[in-house]
């Protein structure tokens, strides 16, 4: 499976953009790029996916680089209960989800 | 709320028992999944099933070992447990076993083995 590189930790303010970014320098043709998040005491949730082209929704966007060996996660506006740890994931045509150890994202009040 | 839910949210038991978790994914999605986490080893996938077919396999022991059925709950059985079993034992659906649809998790089941 592809591995993917991220930061151990990153911290923001409240209510400011932030930008989480992953390398994945081995990824296939055909994987996809998923961001999931685990909140503490939570099961993981599911954030965002993409192939090629940049995508949004009501959570996040997601930013993927023209040569797709890395990406970012953006969250618009942080609030505290964005605080979590983000997992990026390459998810083959297997759809096996191989976890690796994420970015744990803490929010400043 | 995923919609997928798990039973029990807690088992404690002790070592050479065996258990039974269990599963019920969103409604209408065929795939499940089963994940083990634990301190030391992070979420691991464990195994997958397709509308009651295997559809991929992790790092699953042969001591563990799971089905789906037809009304797509799936249970995943534990068996000759060890103190290195105890972990948090995700279940996760999807709509489709492709790699492109998201999967939903559940609250998950917090396995101690004594």
């Amino acid at each position: 499976d592809a591995k993917t590189t991220q930061p151990n930790s990153m911290e923001s303010n409240e209510e400011e953009p932030v930008h989480l970014p992953c390398n994945h320098s081995t990824i296939s043709g055909t994987d996809y790029i998923h961001w999931y998040r685990q909140l503490p005491s939570q099961g993981p949730e599911y954030v965002i996916h993409g192939l090629t082209s940049n995508v949004n929704n009501r959570m996040a966007s997601l930013a993927i680089a023209e040569d797709r060996k890395s990406s970012t996660l953006i969250l618009h506006r942080a609030t505290l209960r964005d605080a979590a740890v983000y997992y990026c994931i390459l998810q083959g045509a297997n759809s096996k989800l191989t976890f690796g150890k994420g970015i744990t994202l803490s929010v400043r009040p | 709320d995923s919609g997928v839910t798990q039973t029990p949210k807690h088992l404690i038991t002790a070592t050479g028992q065996r258990v039974t978790l269990r599963c019920s994914p969103r409604s209408g999605d065929l795939s499940v999944y089963w994940y083990q986490q634990s301190l030391d080893q992070g979420l691991q996938f464990l195994i997958q099933y397709y509308n009651g077919e295997e559809r991929a396999k992790g790092n699953i022991l042969e001591r563990f070992s799971a089905q789906q059925f037809p009304d797509l709950h799936s249970e995943l059985n534990l068996s000759s447990l060890e103190l290195g079993d105890s972990a948090l034992y995700f279940c996760a659906s999807s709509a489709s076993g492709s790699d492109a649809y998201e999967q939903y998790f559940g609250p998950g089941t917090r396995l101690t083995v004594t």
